[in-house]
């Protein structure tokens, strides 16, 4: 069946290091996939999003990449703050609106 | 910045009790969602509305499940005899596009504990 996975559960990094996110899908038929970014008690925050006809989509400060050879996403976040700690979840977006979350990686920024 | 709001915050019910969530979706938006994440685990859909009617559902949303749209700025979530599982975060969500780059914007979401 669907689903969307991450590698890793938690990442802790140093404050002003790259952070690297990453995610797995199994449906190659996806063709949207949106990055999550959730803090403590609060909903989702759109980060970025990225269609199946490119491989690479940049933000401020953000930067998404999709293998669909491997069916790999993966969130990259230049210069991470201590305000970038939450957990990061990709979700595909399926059928106009109903997203299919992954399991949420946690990020820790230690100052 | 326009948000998506709900309340309560936090409702705590007895099993077998009836509870409504409710939210106010961005205003220009049509289309509307409840999501919902047990602790510690990833955010599931739920259900998704338009035009006053249900889009699609998941198979949590069974018959203890309703939802409804009262009236022109309201979007409620029922449910109607509550189980111990039924304990999450509630989400409701709200997009201008059904299409599927269309971005969902969350609210903050209420938790629900079922005793």
């Amino acid at each position: 069946g669907e689903s969307v996975g991450l590698h890793l559960p938690t990442l802790s990094v140093q404050e002003g290091d790259n952070s690297i996110i990453n995610c797995a899908y199994s449906n190659s038929a996806s063709d949207y996939f949106i990055w999550y970014k959730q803090e403590s008690g609060k909903g989702p925050q759109f980060i970025i999003d990225i269609r199946s006809n490119m491989d690479k989509r940049q933000g401020q400060r953000v930067t998404v990449l999709l293998n669909k050879t491997v069916k790999h996403l993966s969130l990259q976040i230049a210069a991470t703050q201590p305000g970038d700690s939450a957990v990061y979840f990709c979700a595909e977006n399926n059928q106009g609106g109903k997203l299919i979350f992954g399991q949420g990686t946690e990020l820790s920024v230690k100052p | 910045e326009p948000e998506v709001t709900q309340t309560p915050s936090h409702q705590v019910t007895q099993m077998g009790q009836e509870v409504i969530l409710r939210c106010v979706p961005i205003s220009n938006h049509l289309y509307f969602y409840w999501y919902r994440q047990i602790l510690g685990q990833k955010v599931e859909f739920l259900v998704s509305f338009y035009n006053n009617e249900i889009s699609e559902k998941s198979e949590i949303f069974d018959d203890q499940f309703s939802v409804e749209r009262p009236d022109g700025s309201n979007f409620t979530l029922k449910i109607r005899s509550t189980k111990l599982e039924d304990s999450a975060m509630y989400f409701c969500a709200s997009s201008d596009s059904a299409g599927e780059f269309g971005e969902l914007f969350f609210g903050e979401g209420s938790r629900l504990t079922v005793l």
